[in-house]
């Protein structure tokens, strides 16, 4: 059971826009503590996608973007591209367990 | 540009320990936060824990009596020892820099904490039951 939730899967069409959620606590995401995202491509490493929620790295599209509200973080995908299909992961810290906490993953198909 | 590559064996027998490293090229060990995090198959992401400033670290507490995680600056490199094995800890195995940063928290007090900017590609540990 992961400290942070997230949906097991979503989908979308190539073009349209999918969002993934993420959502903690008042101990993690609802302290205001920042929330980063990761892509998995299937077989590959996670890669750092978004950092202290919407600051996308070099050479990350601006097709993807972050935001929060409240105890709840999430990821925007825009355009969606079939190159997109992969597992993303979120991670916040949580103060109470003095402890960096993951999300249990989302996978997008791209349909 | 920085890179990361994971060294060790790829099957150990139950109740060993294994001992994995992490070779760090292009950059340097500080001041980064050193991380390993595994991956059981079909599962998502498990943090083992981490080691800053050369000797400081910080265990996942599921794991943390049976981890050590060490630094060796001379040779840009850290490492992962995992005693006690049994097959729940087959998994695919990466090490990560830790990006440190400071942030504020809803009460405006300042936290250091960090997000992982590199990754090591990951290598496959077999406990067979």
């Amino acid at each position: 059971q992961s400290v942070l939730t997230q949906p097991p899967s979503v989908s979308g069409a190539p073009g349209q826009r999918v969002t993934i959620s993420c959502t903690g606590t008042s101990s993690n995401i609802g302290a205001d503590y920042d929330v980063h995202w990761y892509q998995q491509l299937p077989g590959t490493a996670p890669k750092l996608l978004i950092y202290a929620y919407n600051n996308r790295p070099s050479g990350v599209p601006d097709r993807f973007s972050g935001s929060k509200s409240g105890t709840s973080a999430s990821l925007a995908i825009t355009g969606l591209q079939a190159e997109d299909e992969a597992d993303y992961y979120c991670q916040s810290y949580d103060s109470s367990l003095s402890d960096m906490v993951f999300g249990g993953g989302t996978k997008l198909t791209v349909l | 540009q920085v890179q990361l590559q994971e060294s060790g064996p790829g099957l150990v027998k139950p109740s060993e320990t294994l001992s994995l490293t992490c070779s760090v090229s292009g950059g340097s060990i500080s001041p980064y936060y050193w991380i390993w995090i595994r991956q059981p198959p079909g599962k998502g992401l498990e943090w083992i824990g981490y080691v800053y400033d050369s000797e400081t670290t910080h265990y996942n507490p599921s794991l943390e009596s049976r981890v050590t995680i060490s630094v060796d600056t001379f040779k840009n490199q850290f490492s992962l020892k995992l005693r006690s094995l049994t097959a729940a800890d087959t998994a695919v195995y990466f090490c990560a820099r830790g990006f440190p940063y400071t942030g504020y928290d809803l009460s405006g007090a300042s936290y250091h904490f960090h997000y992982m900017d590199v990754w090591g590609k990951g290598t496959t540990v077999t406990v067979p039951s």
